[in-house]
This record gives C-alpha cells, sequence and structure tokens, in this order.
C-alpha cells in the first residue's frame, strides 16, 4: 500500500538554525498537510497546500516556517531560525484529489529536537 | 470547529469487541464524523468516517445515533496491534482542510 514517507527520523539542530524537514507524499495526491506534536501534547495543524500555494495556516506557522513543493514529488517544510519550542514531532499528511472529506494519510513524522 | 468529548482512556481484552463512544452534541447537519487513531511512535492513521448511515470498514464499524448527537467506534475483536489513541473529529463538507485533534481515548488492549 503507498505511504507517505518522511525524512530524517530525527533531526538534531542547535537553536537559532535552520532546519528542512522532508516529505514524500503519495504520488497521485494533490493536498499536502503539515501538522506538529509537541511531547505529551495534542496533533496540532500547521499548514495546507493545494495547487502550489498555502490555502490554509495556522496561528503557529508564522514567518520562521515555509513550504514548498520543489519537484513533482517532494514536499518540504523549512524553519528558517529554530527555537527551542520548536522542538516536537512533525508529520507530513496528504490526500487524494475529491471531496474534503477523502481520509488524510499521514507519515511517521520527523522528531526534532533544538539544543 | 464543532467539539467533540471522549473518554480519556479505556481498556479491552484481547480478542474481545471494544465500544468507543464520542459525544457530539452541536453537530451540524454538514458535519461528517471522522474517526482516527495514533499507534505509540507513529502518525495519525485513519479508520472510518460516516455523516448519518452506519458504516463499515475492513478496520471497524462507525455507529451513529439517529439524532447524530453521538457515535461508537466499533472494533470487533481487538487485537494487541489495536492499542492506540483513537481520535473522534467533526469535518464540515466543504470547510476547512485542517484536522483539529482533541486528547482521543488512549485505549489498553490486555492480553
Amino acid at each position: 500500500e503507498p505511504e507517505v514517507t518522511q525524512t530524517p527520523s530525527h533531526q538534531v539542530t542547535q537553536m537559532g538554525q535552520e532546519v528542512i524537514l522532508r516529505c514524500v507524499p503519495i504520488s497521485n495526491h494533490l493536498y499536502f498537510y503539515w501538522y506538529r506534536q509537541i511531547l505529551g501534547q495534542k496533533v496540532e495543524f500547521l499548514v495546507s497546500f493545494y495547487n502550489n500555494e498555502i490555502s490554509e495556516k495556522s496561528e503557529i506557522f508564522d514567518d520562521q516556517f515555509s513550504v514548498e513543493r520543489p519537484d513533482g514529488s517532494n514536499f518540504t517544510l523549512k524553519i528558517r531560525s529554530t527555537k527551542l519550542e520548536d522542538s516536537a514531532m512533525y508529520f507530513c499528511a496528504s490526500r487524494e484529489p475529491g471531496n474534503s472529506n477523502q481520509p488524510q494519510h499521514f507519515g511517521d513524522g520527523t522528531r526534532l529536537s533544538i539544543l | 470547529d464543532a467539539k467533540t468529548t471522549q473518554p480519556n482512556s479505556m481498556e479491552s481484552n484481547e480478542e474481545e469487541p471494544v465500544h468507543l463512544p464520542c459525544n457530539h452534541s452541536t453537530i451540524s447537519g454538514t458535519d461528517y464524523i471522522h474517526w482516527y487513531r495514533q499507534l505509540p511512535s507513529q502518525g495519525p492513521e485513519y479508520v472510518i468516517h460516516g455523516l448519518t448511515s452506519n458504516v463499515n470498514n475492513r478496520m471497524a464499524s462507525l455507529a451513529i445515533a439517529e439524532d447524530r448527537k453521538s457515535s461508537t467506534l466499533i472494533l470487533h475483536r481487538a487485537t494487541l496491534r489495536d492499542a492506540a489513541v483513537y481520535y473522534c473529529i467533526l469535518r464540515t463538507q466543504g470547510g476547512s482542510e485542517k484536522l483539529v485533534f482533541g486528547k482521543g481515548t488512549k485505549l489498553t488492549v490486555n492480553p
């Protein structure tokens, strides 16, 4: 069964450094998402992306964050200048075309640790 | 986003049925009921969704009350692999793309 893959599985970065988290969504999917989950807390929506532009973003997704689909397969989340509070699991998700009730398929996440 | 209420935790024995409840008393007519689960150290996983009628798939069944103010996710024979946090989420047809996760129900399955 096709799946969403995320790399790396664990990223350790010094505070203030830039980090790029990578995702390969399922190949025929057109809607892409990033969520995060701080240890012990709820899964939180960050951003949705469709037709090469952001369609919705949360308050968490400030100017330090950006997303890109640089080619036909990858979907990336960049954090420009990381803070300690950015430490979390970051999940990428995608869904196929159609109405918004199509299920979102999640990767297993990248654990981001900011030192 | 319409609110859902779930028990914090439930326990079951392996190979027995599990009924996970969800209350959504403020549900609107265009809200679909979605269930996702999150196994330890994994991303969330779609389980099932429905609007008014009961739904079945290979993973589970979804029973929706006639007034739609509550629903129950049914795992017919729990396995150890079903131990996870289960989330009941309302999604408005044509509305926001985001999934709003609550705390969910942590299901423990005893061997």
